[in-house]
């Protein structure tokens, strides 16, 4: 089994679309996390996430929020989407309270805007 | 607050040979030091950690890396590259309360 999975793997979509990318795993771990890496492979987190609290990174532009129907599940949804939205978004996790922080990451999901 | 510097950008290779990835970070705590690698169109995954103890920590495929404090360095070296290894390799520092920070990533390319 996967352990942490996001869909889809590819989207391609009209500037000014709005659009949803999720994300699940079944690790059981507490927090989950969304990151965007840009053509020159550069790491920018967008959210951290976990059942007590929400960290946004506040580079991030409110067009993005997350949303976590249960603690497996972080599903990321991006409004007007812009050029410069495209890129590769990666979700990940790791086990809070005494973990190591040791990141599982998803496969990622290429996103192109027109 | 923490910081991570990957020192090279793209670091090019002959196979069988040896490699070294140079990391530096800054931290106000104590930390735990990461390197990830990232295959081509692929997520990212956990090649070796520091926690605590031994300075020497070995990850998987031959890798290994040595957390030096008064240097504030976690390099990563592999004795004798293969053509696999092409990748992009990320070091972090994070751990505990702390979301982790992710250097801009090296770019190893091996040829052959």
């Amino acid at each position: 089994d996967t352990a942490v999975s996001q869909t889809p793997k590819y989207l391609v979509t009209q500037m000014g679309n709005d659009k949803s990318i999720k994300c699940e795993q079944n690790l059981g771990h507490d927090t989950m996390y969304w990151y965007k890496q840009d053509s020159k492979k550069f790491l920018k987190i967008m959210f951290s996430y976990n059942n007590k609290e929400l960290i946004i990174n506040e580079t991030v532009p409110n067009r993005f929020s997350p949303k976590s129907p249960d603690k497996a599940h972080l599903n990321l949804h991006i409004n007007s989407l812009e050029l410069g939205d495209s890129a590769v978004y990666f979700c990940a996790s790791s086990q809070d309270g005494g973990g190591d922080g040791t990141q599982y990451f998803g496969p990622g999901t290429r996103l192109l805007v027109l | 607050a923490q910081s991570v510097t990957q020192l090279d950008s793209q670091v090019p290779v002959f196979e069988e040979a040896p490699v070294e990835l140079r990391c530096n970070y800054s931290s106000s705590v104590s930390v735990y030091l990461f390197w990830y690698v990232q295959y081509p169109n692929q997520g990212l995954q956990l090649l070796l950690k520091y926690l605590s103890g031994s300075t020497l920590v070995k990850g998987i495929n031959g890798f290994e890396a040595e957390f030096n404090k008064s240097q504030t360095s976690f390099h990563l070296r592999k004795p004798s590259v293969h053509i696999s290894d092409t990748a992009e390799y990320f070091c972090a520092v994070g751990g505990g309360s702390y979301i982790p920070t992710f250097g801009r990533g090296t770019s190893l390319i091996v040829h052959p």
